[in-house]
């Protein structure tokens, strides 16, 4: 069975700050990892993934995240945080040779203060 | 040029009444799906098609009904709406591979 656990429900920063929000998962077989980003209002687009290439993966908007094998981990980073980027932020993870279904964390509200 | 896109974007409708939400999806995936967000954010999968046949059917109340007319579509129809049933539903489509999904702008039902 794939879950993915998402720690702090809230992540507060200022802006220009670093931003970290965290994705443990498990899962018997190599996953895949993604992280969706939600605006107010709107459907989830993927911010990036991992696919068993790079560990460290790039995505849009300035995130990046890093798939730690032995952590168990693919935490979500950005160096300098903006205003815009206040949204719901979501891991997920498909389990590869599956349902191939994604399971997703139950998302971190990132709230960027000027 | 919507990828995925549901129809309608808000359904406010009585405890008993029955409604349907449309999906479709113009990017020739095999596999669509329904997630469920409740009020606290989560994302729940409801069902998942591939080429127009069911293959996930999470515990869901049989009051929902999926159907898939072609593989470009999956509509959501919903029997003898209750109060629990509001949330905002999110159809989502997958390519071979299902390496990414790809998410329609959500329903948001409010059931009064």
């Amino acid at each position: 069975a794939q879950s993915v656990t998402q720690l702090g429900s809230h992540v507060s920063v200022s802006e220009g700050a670093l931003v970290l929000l965290r994705c443990n998962y498990s899962s018997s077989v190599p996953p895949y990892l993604f992280w969706y980003v939600q605006y107010p209002n709107q459907g989830l687009q993927l911010l990036l993934k991992y696919t068993s290439a790079a560990t460290l993966v790039k995505g849009i908007n300035g995130f990046e995240a890093e798939f730690k094998k032995s952590e168990t981990s693919f935490h979500l980073t950005k160096p300098s945080a903006h205003m815009s980027d206040a949204a719901e932020y979501f891991c997920a993870v498909i389990q590869s040779g599956g349902s191939y279904i994604p399971t997703f964390g139950r998302g971190t509200s990132l709230i960027v203060h000027p | 040029d919507t990828a995925v896109s549901q129809t309608p974007k808000y359904l406010v409708t009585q405890m008993g009444n029955d409604k349907s939400i449309k999906c479709e999806q113009n990017l020739g995936h095999d596999t669509m799906y329904w997630y469920k967000q409740d009020s606290k954010k989560f994302l729940k999968i409801m069902f998942s098609y591939n080429n127009k046949e069911l293959i996930i059917n999470e515990t869901v109340p049989n009051r929902f009904s999926p159907k898939s007319p072609d593989k470009a579509h999956l509509n959501l129809h919903i029997n003898s709406l209750e109060l629990g049933d509001s949330a905002v539903y999110f159809c989502a489509s997958s390519p071979p591979g299902n390496t990414e999904a790809f998410f329609g702008q959500g329903t948001r039902l409010t059931v009064v």
